[in-house]
């Protein structure tokens, strides 16, 4: 099945520390991923789109074909950057979502 | 824009009682999506719908759960007979087309609770 993996349920690190969500794809064809970020009691917001290469609030991510992976990362943790991760593709006309990862930045 | 729109925003229901969840997409948006978030778990798919039309409902429970996306108004996820494990956010996502690239704009969801 097509689908995304987030092997961390929970992921705690220290403000300032670096940041790596994990996300590992299983599609034979070219994948469309996104990152998406959901602060506590609010929608889900679009972070990243693989094809843009954009960073957004300091946050990349790089598709590698080779390792099937998308990785979330941020070379230093805020606070404020503590909510829920979900790495999502669109395999088809629908985008599915991984379980997520928590990320918790403690001071 | 007020971008998608849900309401309500809290349900609470009774078993054996019905649940509406409306959602009314972005403007200029013809696609709308429904997810489940259940505590503890990640968003699953249930249903895609263009106006008029069910495109996909390969993540929809085969009983009591049923949506639609009229020609006008708003999409409507209706539960009947609800349970207590029907007890979740329940999220509405659209976009404009089919293949956009800039993924789905979200509401706030619905958050159901089902007594």
């Amino acid at each position: 099945a097509q689908r995304v993996t987030q092997p961390e349920k929970l992921l705690s690190v220290f403000k300032g520390a670096p940041v790596e969500l994990k996300c590992n794809y299983s599609y034979s064809g070219s994948p469309e991923l996104f990152w998406y970020v959901q602060y506590s009691r609010q929608r889900l917001q679009l972070l990243l789109r693989h094809i843009s290469r954009e960073s957004i609030k300091g946050f990349t991510a790089d598709l590698n074909k080779g390792e099937t992976s998308f990785h979330l990362k941020k070379p230093f943790a805020q606070e404020e950057d503590s909510a829920m991760y979900y790495c999502a593709h669109r395999p088809g006309s629908k985008l599915t979502f991984g379980t997520g990862t928590r990320l918790q930045v403690t001071l | 824009n007020a971008g998608v729109m849900q309401n309500p925003r809290h349900l609470v229901r009774r078993r054996g009682q019905e649940a509406r969840l409306r959602c009314s997409p972005m403007k200029g948006h013809s696609h709308v999506y429904w997810y489940r978030q259940l505590p503890e778990e990640g968003l699953k798919f249930m249903v895609y719908l263009q106006k008029e039309n069910i495109i996909d409902e390969s993540g929809m429970p085969k009983e009591r759960f049923s949506a639609e996306f009229p020609k006008e108004g708003p999409s409507i996820l209706r539960i009947q007979q609800v349970v207590r494990g029907d007890s979740a956010a329940y999220f509405c996502a659209s976009s404009p087309s089919e293949g956009t690239l800039s993924g789905y704009t979200f509401g706030s969801g619905t958050r159901l609770t089902v007594v």
